[in-house]
């Protein structure tokens, strides 16, 4: 149960994009399309801002994007806004012979 | 409104033992998967256990495998996480999750956390 591969860091100046990547392996990522992202602000719980590698809940902006090719899930933020600075983890369904769920270590999301 | 609010965390003895409850309410809490997942001061998630809506399937994580437990009751909408033979590397913020995904990790509603911290 290795966590995913997240940057430590990323940034971009508001109005810009910026894009997160998350790579896992074969049994997790790779495997199913179970890949979810998730946004916190310091001292907040954690809020759920793409499922199913690329759905978004009810009142998540378009803004927020996912996808991924392989091993590699990605979150795209466009139009960056202040408030998007923040940590953002991926996480995945690993099917091994004890199904469970992975995080990654999480990006810290800086707005220039 | 659905919410989430857990409950039992302390300071506890390395080796000692602690029950975290979670109550739910605001939504039919036996049609979903629940969630634990824990975050040490500082440091990212890491998951620790999820349990199906009728409590007949529990996975673990690794690292808390044969020390923490699972359970649910559905008639009081509240979930549980018996955690035993503690060790410093547990101090951290658990967390309860709802999964909107059939277990999958789709966490669409998680409690503020309840910190548990091991030390003597």
């Amino acid at each position: 149960q290795s966590a995913l591969t997240q940057p430590p860091s990323a940034s971009g100046s508001p109005g810009q994009s910026v894009t997160i990547s998350c790579t896992g392996t074969s049994s997790d990522v790779g495997g199913y399309n179970y890949v979810s992202w998730f946004q916190q602000h310091p001292g907040r719980a954690p809020k759920l801002m793409i499922y199913e590698v690329n759905k978004r809940p009810s009142g998540v902006p378009d803004r927020f994007s996912g996808s991924k090719s392989g091993n590699t899930a990605s979150l795209t933020v466009s139009g960056l806004q202040a408030d998007d600075e923040a940590d953002y983890y991926c996480s995945s369904y690993t099917g091994n012979s004890d199904s469970t769920v992975v995080f990654g270590g999480g990006t810290k999301l800086t707005v220039l | 409104e659905v919410q989430l609010v857990e409950s039992g965390g302390g300071l506890v003895q390395p080796g000692g033992s602690l029950r975290l409850s979670c109550a739910a309410s605001g939504f039919t809490f036996s049609s979903y998967w629940m969630h634990w997942v824990r975050q040490a001061p500082g440091k990212g998630l890491v998951w620790v256990s999820r349990i199906n809506g009728d409590g007949t399937v529990a996975n673990y994580a690794d690292s808390v495998k044969g020390r923490f437990t699972i359970s649910r009751d559905n008639a009081k909408n509240t979930l549980f996480l018996q955690i035993n033979s503690l060790r410093a590397e547990d101090t951290a913020v658990y967390s309860c999750a709802r999964d909107r995904v059939l277990g999958s990790g789709s966490c669409d509603c998680w409690g503020q956390g309840t910190r548990v911290t091991v030390s003597s």
